[in-house]
């Protein structure tokens, strides 16, 4: 059982490119979360989203957009990365069709942008 | 405001004793709280889960306790090993959903 996998696992960027960060889950949950977490700094939420075809906005979500492709995949894209964007990155699910504390995360992307 | 507030930010002790990590909260109405355990490099893993009506919590040896009147809640590990070297989450949801408030963590590092 994987849980939740993310990919990729680490990326540097330079100020102005585009990344997508992919996330799946084989739990079968309805709910799924992107976090970041920086240093001093408890895990803040970005993007959410409660069921396939549905997202809102966090705490921080300037800078970014989100895809819940289907049940198992929420995709988190950066058009123009900046500095301030470097983070470790979590995506995280929960079986509730709801906003609530995430039951599972996955290992995070370690995104560095120069 | 909500806030939690997690103490003490780092703590070191000696492999098999016991310690106490502490977590505060201002977040009303309550609804739960969840305590994670995050290895270096590694994402949260949840520990344990209370609800307003419940005051102990055990998941081996991690015992969380909840005092919803006085908005304090710990985490009491026993008989520490190396393995419980990491940082401990603390994160406070309310009854509508709309707050759901991470503390900043607590970083214990159990030395031999």
């Amino acid at each position: 059982n994987a849980g939740v996998t993310q990919t990729p696992k680490f990326q540097v960027l330079k100020t102005g490119q585009s990344m997508t960060l992919q996330c799946a889950q084989d739990m079968n949950h309805n709910s799924m979360y992107w976090y970041r977490q920086d240093p001093g700094m408890g895990l803040r939420l970005i993007y959410y989203s409660a069921s396939e075809g549905t997202t809102d906005k966090g705490e921080v979500p300037n800078g970014y957009n989100v895809s819940r492709l289907n049940k198992r995949e929420f995709s988190l894209r950066l058009e123009s990365a900046a500095p301030s964007q470097t983070s470790v990155y979590f995506c995280a699910s929960s079986e509730a069709g709801r906003r609530q504390q995430p039951q599972h995360f996955g290992d995070g992307t370690r995104l560095s942008i120069l | 405001k909500n806030q939690v507030e997690q103490s003490p930010q780092s703590l070191i002790i000696l492999e098999g004793k016991n310690c106490t990590l502490q977590c505060n909260y201002t977040v009303s109405p309550f609804s739960n709280l969840r305590w994670y355990k995050q290895d270096t490099g590694r994402g949260p893993v949840s520990l344990t889960i209370m609800t307003f009506s419940e005051n102990t919590k055990s998941n081996g040896r991690y015992t969380a306790t909840l005092d919803a009147d006085t908005k304090q809640s710990s985490l009491h590990i026993t008989a520490s090993q190396l393995s419980d070297s990491a940082s401990y989450i603390c994160v406070v949801s309310d009854q509508a959903g709309t707050a759901l408030i991470f503390g900043k963590g607590t970083t214990l590092s159990v030395s031999s």
